[in-house]
């Protein structure tokens, strides 16, 4: 299967800082990079994701890098608010089955005001 | 904004017991999912559907589990005789597309085996 890391496991910063999280993967025939934000008590929520033709994507705060040599994607967010605070996972799709994703172990993001 | 929902949110179900969760995926969404997560661990696969049939399952999806679409907008998971280590959040999700697509996640059910 693919392996999937990310880090850090917990980051936390101050209100206004950036926050980088990276993943890793090992098949080189992933082609799809979604990041999720989950919530206490709440499912994944769909934040950002990039494809394998890209090599960045910006959505207001957030952008997320691919690095398909290196196979390591990573997710940017600047101007860090409290309501930030989540736990953040990546995940990647081998491209060679149905849309089965592989999810990292997540980051708990905290953004002290 | 259309979103998955799933029911119940909370299940409590003794050991050999069987329990269906279930799921609306959005309405115009072809590939449906389901993911489980122990509790401090990362989100896994269990098993996707398409066009009424599995598509690929994981080593976790054995035959306990089943999947099966009833109607025309449900979608559930069967676990014939729960174990102690089937707790878990169970989460749902579906996309218009397979691989390459946006999936998009359910608030999930809390299943706790007694």
């Amino acid at each position: 299967g693919e392996n999937v890391e990310q880090h850090p496991s917990t980051l936390s910063v101050q209100e206004g800082d950036s926050a980088v999280i990276k993943c890793t993967y090992s098949d080189s025939a992933s082609n799809y990079f979604p990041w999720y934000k989950q919530e206490l008590g709440k499912g994944p929520q769909l934040i950002i994701d990039i494809r394998s033709n890209v090599g960045e994507k910006k959505d207001q705060r957030i952008a997320v890098t691919l690095n398909k040599t290196a196979k390591h994607f990573s997710l940017h967010i600047t101007e860090t608010q409290p309501e930030d605070s989540a736990v953040y996972f990546c995940a990647v799709d081998r491209g060679s089955t149905l849309g089965r994703l592989y999810f990292g172990r997540g980051t708990q993001l905290t953004v002290w005001p | 904004e259309p979103e998955v929902t799933q029911t119940p949110s909370h299940q409590v179900t003794q050991m050999g017991q069987e329990v269906i969760l279930r799921c609306v995926p959005i309405s115009n969404h072809l590939y449906f999912y389901w993911y489980r997560q122990i509790l401090g661990q990362k989100v896994e696969f269990l098993v996707s559907f398409y066009n009424n049939e599995i598509s690929e399952k994981s080593e976790i999806f054995d035959d306990q589990f089943s999947v099966e679409r009833p109607d025309g907008s449900n979608f559930t998971l069967k676990i014939r005789s729960t174990k102690l280590e089937d707790s878990a959040m169970y989460f749902c999700a579906s996309g218009v597309g397979g691989s390459g697509y946006e999936q998009y996640f359910g608030p999930g059910t809390r299943l706790t085996v007694t």
